[in-house]
């Protein structure tokens, strides 16, 4: 079975800094999509940005790129220039690429941005 | 585009009584999804429709709860006998099928409170 870790509990930045969270997943397949997502306190989850396994370029949306070791099965989540609207719960969550929608999420990491 | 739509917000239950979550997904998404989120955890996916139809169940979907989907558009998540470890935000979501543009976007959550 397919399984996520996010093993920062809790992380923190300097508003501008740069701040870099991790995930590794565990899966058989060759085929997947991977996603970080963003849950800001008592509001909903957004999609911040998604990497297909098959692309070798790391996706980058923004301040936010994503350094995707496929043989690692690593894909963490570097935000640059942070700003106080980053801070939030980040989920990294894995989806096989034959699947029809089942997200596997990792326990999420709690960023907090310091002004 | 609205986005995705939960009702209502809040429940708060007495143990052994029944509830029922709304949710209306975005127009024109042929894939709605129900996960549960418990406090300090990922969301952990319930159940998925492909229009009307219920494709997958997790294992986490006890006899107790029901989901429908009646004319592919709306859809309801009833528990019933509620428990105290029932308590959890009932996230909804829904995607398009089309292409990769097959993006998860999720609803606010409806948190239930057993009591």
């Amino acid at each position: 079975a397919q399984t996520v870790t996010q093993s920062q509990p809790e992380m923190s930045v300097q508003e501008a800094e740069t701040v870099t969270l991790s995930c590794t997943y565990d899966t058989s397949e060759s085929d997947y999509y991977l996603f970080w997502y963003k849950q800001p306190p008592s509001r909903q989850m957004i999609l911040v940005i998604r990497q297909e396994a098959y692309k070798q370029q790391n996706a980058t949306e923004n301040r936010f790129s994503v350094n995707f070791q496929k043989a690692a099965k690593s894909f963490s989540l570097k935000i640059s220039d942070s700003q106080l609207g980053d801070a939030a719960m980040y989920f990294c969550a894995y989806r096989d690429g034959g699947s029809q929608g089942n997200l596997i999420f990792g326990k999420g990491t709690k960023l907090s941005v310091k002004p | 585009d609205t986005g995705v739509s939960q009702n209502p917000r809040h429940k708060i239950t007495k143990r052994g009584q029944n509830v029922t979550f709304r949710c209306d997904p975005i127009s024109e998404h042929n894939r709605l999804y129900w996960y549960r989120q418990t406090l300090g955890q990922g969301p952990e996916f319930l159940t998925y429709f492909q229009n009307e139809a219920q494709l997958e169940k997790s294992r986490l979907l006890s006899d107790r709860f029901s989901a429908e989907r009646p004319k592919g558009s709306f859809s309801t998540l009833e528990i019933q006998r509620t428990e105290q470890g029932d308590s959890a935000m009932y996230l909804c979501a829904s995607s398009q099928t089309l292409g990769q543009r097959n993006t998860i976007y999720f609803g606010e959550g409806s948190w239930l409170t057993v009591v």
